[in-house]
């Protein structure tokens, strides 16, 4: 069945700091995948997503590549801000049959000031 | 900004109790979604609808069911709510080729 595994949290790390948050996924075919963002006490809110191999999804100075050989989707961003502070979810949507989206476990990110 | 609505945001209901999570969206999107989310943050899909009329269980095991009469409504309900439904519930929206859409999600306690 379709997977999503990415990097435990709390990621730390003080403002302006460079953020790698890890994420790969096993599925068949040509799954697309997303990076959904978490505020507290909220829904999830799409921040960037990518349909097919080698495209680059791109929001708010996040970027990630889906890469079908390594079956990443690892988000960065150069410089984290203290409003970046929320749970980051990657997420993939197969590309037959039931297409719910499948997530990851989340990585609660925390920038201090 | 994403036409889906959650209502209650909270709720805290006694133990026995039937109760009704709702669920609309104004973006005529055929497919929609009820996840749970633990305290642990992982989301699990509970229902999912095709279109009207159309819903089926999903990945986890879930005592609530759902109706999906209208193409923008899709309540949730629990006919004898129990303190293991403690949790939060999250509806989502989307088509064929969209991204999904959530809701601010309802935090339902039970005593």
């Amino acid at each position: 069945g379709n997977s999503v595994t990415q990097m435990e949290g709390p990621v730390t790390l003080s403002e302006e700091a460079f953020l790698t948050i890890n994420c790969t996924y096993t599925a068949t075919g040509y799954p697309s995948l997303f990076w959904y963002v978490q505020y507290p006490g909220e829904g999830l809110q799409l921040l960037l997503k990518a349909t097919k191999a080698d495209d680059k999804g791109s929001n708010k100075g996040f970027e990630a590549t889906y890469r079908k050989e390594t079956t990443s989707f690892h988000l960065e961003k150069g410089s984290v801000q203290v409003s970046d502070s929320a749970v980051y979810f990657c997420a993939l949507r197969p590309d037959t049959g039931r297409r719910a989206l499948t997530f990851g476990s989340g990585t609660r990110l925390q920038v201090q000031p | 900004e994403a036409d889906i609505y959650q209502t209650p945001r909270y709720l805290v209901i006694g133990t026995g109790k039937k109760i009704t999570l709702e669920c609309s969206q104004t973006m005529g999107h055929d497919k929609m979604y009820w996840y749970q989310q633990d305290p642990g943050m992982e989301l699990h899909l509970i229902h999912y609808s095709y279109g009207v009329n159309s819903t089926e269980k999903g990945d986890l095991s879930s005592e609530s069911t759902v109706s999906r009469i209208r193409t923008e409504h899709f309540p949730l309900t629990l006919e004898s709510a129990r303190p293991s439904h403690t949790s939060q519930y999250l509806c989502a929206s989307s088509t064929s080729n969209t991204e999904a859409f959530f809701g601010q999600g309802t935090r339902l306690t039970v005593v």
